[in-house]
């Protein structure tokens, strides 16, 4: 079955720093990968998502992933973080039977410090 | 625009008590997700339909229950069997085709009494 890991439930940044959220899947067929953003009450808002086009996927509000098949990881970056940043992130990853079930990873809470 | 509609925003709930929470679409969707959010724990997938007059339990799917006989709606009722209510939910829909990703909605935190 597909599961997903996320290193971190709490990351604290520095605006201005790089922000890296790290991801590791595991499936048992070529994945599609998602990164979705939540802010306070509200629904999650997709970021970017890997369907096997190009490893180095770019998102909205200049986030981009690297898919990394060796490693199973799609990791979440941004060079420079910003406090509109601040936010919880989760990592998906479609369940086998394409398209129907996602699974979430427990999310990573991403605080940026002033 | 299109999107998904939860309401309402907050509920209450007394003990004993069955309540609904309403999701509806304009998105065109085929498939349609309810999830159960608690902190620390990410999403859990309480229900999910494909097609109208369809659904089939998720993870989680003791003391709730669903309809879908409308495209656009997909309720939720939390019923008194379900002992920890006490939570966000969120519903999503999505087109179904591979990689393709789910849309979300704002929303509805549910609180007992």
């Amino acid at each position: 079955a597909q599961s997903v890991t996320q290193l971190g439930s709490h990351v604290s940044v520095s605006e201005g720093a790089l922000v890296l959220l790290r991801c590791n899947y595991s499936s048992s067929v070529p994945p599609y990968l998602f990164w979705y953003v939540q802010y306070p009450n509200q629904g999650l808002q997709l970021l970017l998502k890997y369907t096997s086009a190009a490893t180095l996927v770019k998102g909205i509000n200049g986030f981009e992933a690297e898919f990394k098949k060796s490693e199973t990881s799609f990791h979440l970056t941004k060079p420079s973080a910003h406090m509109s940043d601040a936010a919880e992130y989760f990592c998906a990853v479609i369940g086998d039977n394409y398209g129907q079930n996602f699974v979430f990873g427990p999310g990573t809470r991403l605080s940026v410090l002033p | 625009d299109g999107g998904i509609t939860q309401s309402p925003k907050y509920l209450f709930r007394k003990e004993g008590q069955n309540v609904t929470l309403s999701c509806e679409q304009n998105l065109n969707h085929d498939a349609m997700y309810w999830y159960r959010q608690d902190p620390g724990q990410g999403l859990r997938l309480i229900y999910y339909s494909q097609i109208v007059n369809d659904f089939q339990k998720g993870d989680i799917a003791e003391g709730y229950s669903v309809s879908r006989e409308k495209k656009e709606s997909f309720p939720l009722t939390v019923t008194s069997a379900q002992k920890n209510p006490t939570a966000f939910y969120l519903c999503a829909s999505g087109d179904g085709s591979p990689g393709q990703p789910q849309h979300f909605g704002d929303g509805t935190r549910l609180s007992i009494l």
